[in-house]
């Protein structure tokens, strides 16, 4: 059974750079079938999506975030990595990574199909000045 | 502000239908597929439906999906207590090449 689980400092300082990390386990970040994602909500907020990998590495990014954010992963320590430089108080929440599918019914097709399958606990981060 | 619309609150009793709509435009849900996520308080979202209206395995047969156009639309046949939670509806917009969630509804069970 598939499980991630999110972690990070817990705290990071006003202008710092706040790094992320979640463990795959029960399966590979190697797979084709699947992206990566990351997903923060900020308190009493909604679902805000940050941006995802694929196992080639490539990334997509929210436009909002994508000058701050940096998506990464180590396949063969099972790894996922989210850095967001620059932080203000605006990015304190409740940071989840995510299993991401693209295919229904045998189609696959990224970003026509994109959905949230798996998701982590969430770690939460606070941004002290 | 989202690009996907959802009303803020709806309400139902035990064993009513309640609907939930999405609407968005033609560069994500007229273009893309649409999942449905429920989420509890300090919990992670949940995958209820995905690609319009497909329930993945263990998801209860009272939640369906549908999709016209640019819209979308989530209902909770039979409502049950265990139902009031906060749904939100999502796809990817070829516009901002980014996924967009909507801001969330949240469901009260009277």
């Amino acid at each position: 059974q598939l499980q991630l689980q999110e972690s990070g400092p817990g705290m990071v300082k006003a202008s710092e750079t706040l790094s992320l990390a979640c463990a795959v386990s029960g399966g590979s970040t190697s797979s084709t079938l699947h992206y990566w994602a990351w997903i923060r909500q900020s308190p009493g907020k909604g679902l805000d999506w940050i941006g995802s990998v694929y196992e080639s590495g490539s990334t997509k990014y929210s436009p909002s975030l994508k000058s701050r954010v940096t998506i990464s992963m180590d396949k063969s320590q099972n790894l996922l990595y989210l850095d967001v430089h620059s932080v203000t108080a605006a990015d304190m929440g409740l940071y989840f990574c995510a299993r991401v599918g693209y295919c229904s019914g045998g189609n696959c097709h990224a970003y026509f199909h994109y959905y949230m399958d798996v998701w982590g606990r969430g770690t939460t981060v606070i941004v002290s000045s | 502000q989202s690009v996907l619309t959802q009303p803020p609150s709806t309400s139902g009793t035990p064993g009513q239908t309640v609907t939930i709509s999405c609407s968005g435009s033609g560069s994500n849900i007229g273009t893309n597929t649409v999942s449905w996520y429920q989420q509890f308080p300090g919990a992670a979202p949940k995958l209820l439906i995905y690609s319009n209206n497909q329930r993945p395995s263990g998801v209860p047969g009272r939640f369906s999906g549908s999709k016209s156009g640019t819209s979308a639309s989530l209902a909770i046949t039979g409502l049950q207590s265990e139902d009031d939670s906060e749904y939100y509806c999502a796809a990817w917009d070829a516009r901002l090449d980014a996924y967009v969630f909507g801001p969330g509804t949240k469901v009260t069970v009277l």
